[in-house]
């Protein structure tokens, strides 16, 4: 089954403790992206990655990392992570770039405190 | 740059009654435009898309959706509300120019009213 998985799918952590989201898909895509929802804010771009060993800023990038050495993975680090990082977060792919169908993971859900 | 306006924060229709949800966009570039539905506790599932083929754009479950681009506007219609289609509803720009990040407008709420 083509998908894309997150893990964890819930994280409860405090402030500081490094913490990694793994996101895989299985559709060989070139193109992933991480996105953290937030009430009233909508999805916005965090990372984002046009093939392996390339990778670039979303919106909001600061406090976030991201390596793209396979182009299965791209996992997200929070180095320090601090309470404004609360958030759902969604790792995504597609099959080029920004302008094909995104595929969505689960959402991993982080809670800081 | 690129931005995406979603102008109504929440719409509430009737059960048989159309669906209007709007959308402006801003884009240096040609944009490719997306429509994304979210259910409750859900990930996000593509609507709809527009990538400067036909301008009127049709989608799954009825929705549909116009390119304007003298209105730079992508707004999405349904004739006929079902209580299914309730959920949020996100309008995207991906921009052109060689920069693939995407742009999420911030959402509208539907309500279905029985």
């Amino acid at each position: 089954e083509a998908q894309v998985t997150q893990n964890p799918r819930y994280l409860i952590t405090v402030t500081g403790k490094k913490l990694t989201v793994t996101c895989s898909q299985n559709m060989n895509h070139e193109y992933m992206s991480w996105y953290r929802q937030d009430p009233g804010l909508g999805l916005r771009q965090i990372y984002y990655s046009m093939n392996v060993e390339v990778t670039d800023k979303g919106d909001v990038p600061e406090g976030y990392k991201v390596s793209r050495k396979e182009k299965r993975n791209f996992p997200l680090i929070l180095e320090s992570p601090s309470p404004n990082q609360t958030s759902l977060y969604f790792c995504a792919s597609s099959l080029v770039g920004g302008r094909f169908e995104q595929y969505f993971g689960p959402g991993t859900r982080l809670t800081v405190t | 740059a690129q931005s995406v306006t979603q102008l109504d924060s929440h719409v509430s229709v009737s059960e048989g009654t159309p669906v209007l949800l709007r959308c402006n966009y801003s884009s240096s570039y040609s944009p490719s435009l997306f429509w994304y539905v979210q259910h409750p506790n859900k990930g996000l599932q593509l609507l709809l898309k527009y990538t400067s083929a036909a301008t009127l754009v049709k989608g799954i479950n009825g929705f549909e959706a116009e390119f304007k681009k003298s209105e730079t506007s992508f707004h999405l219609t349904k004739p006929s509300a079902h209580m299914s289609d309730a959920a949020e509803y996100f309008c995207v720009v991906s921009g052109g120019g060689g920069a693939d990040g995407l742009t999420f407008g911030k959402g509208t709420h539907l309500i279905i009213q029985p």
